[in-house]
């Protein structure tokens, strides 16, 4: 069974912070992605990968950067945190991107002060 | 793009009934209908999908059925258990498509 784990899981940070959300996958899956779940909006696409130095725009990419380093490491990078940023981020990885099964991981809550 | 609407946002049923949440999406050209379950406080993992080459699907408890005419997939659940409390997300995507498009949740509550 695949396996995506994320670090941290909880994180707070001030306004104009710097924010890193980590995540790997041992599944050897092309296919990685970030979406930030919020209430009444179901689970949408930051930015995903295809492979080790790719890097795709998802649908909600503004204010967010993220770096696919090998093919288990996938970074999301919040250069200057906002309020609306405060959300739950998962991590997702999948074999074949939007035609299979995506495994998630467990979760980043972040909030931003 | 896609566009997948969950057109309940809460579902509340006794505990033996079934459920039934329904979907429906934009795309003509979508082929590929999952469905996850995030339990309270979790992550999401799979529960069933379906493709368009059928329009039926059955997993023990869990039956999807999709009618591509109306653009239209649903999620049914017999003899519900308290386990199935849960958020449910439907989602929508085709053959060669990078990503995927998800609903925006239906809260199942199971009363006892």
């Amino acid at each position: 069974e695949a396996a995506v784990t994320q670090s941290p899981r909880n994180k707070v940070t001030v306004t104009g912070g710097n924010v890193t959300l980590s995540c790997r996958q041992t599944n050897s899956h092309n296919y990685m992605y970030w979406y930030r779940q919020d209430t009444g909006h179901g689970l949408r696409l930051i930015h995903y990968s295809y492979g080790a130095g790719n890097l795709q725009i998802g649908d909600v990419p503004d204010g967010y950067k993220a770096t696919r380093t090998t093919q288990e490491d996938f970074f999301l990078l919040l250069e200057l945190a906002s309020p609306s940023q405060t959300s739950l981020y998962f991590c997702a990885s999948s074999d074949l991107g939007g035609y299979a099964e995506q495994f998630f991981g467990p979760g980043t809550r972040l909030t931003v002060l | 793009g896609e566009k997948v609407e969950q057109h309940q946002s809460t579902l509340s049923v006794r505990e033996g009934d079934s459920a039934v949440i329904n979907c429906t999406y934009t795309d003509t050209a979508s082929s590929y209908f999952p469905w996850y379950k995030q339990e309270a406080g979790k992550s999401l993992h799979f529960v069933i999908d379906i493709r368009s080459n059928v329009d039926r699907k059955q997993s023990q408890r869990l039956t999807v059925l999709l009618d591509k005419k109306a653009k239209r997939f649903s999620l049914h659940i017999t003899a519900t258990q308290p386990e199935d409390s849960a958020i449910y997300f439907c989602a929508a995507s085709n053959y060669g498509n990078e990503k995927i498009t998800f609903g925006a949740g239906t809260k199942l509550t199971i009363k006892p």
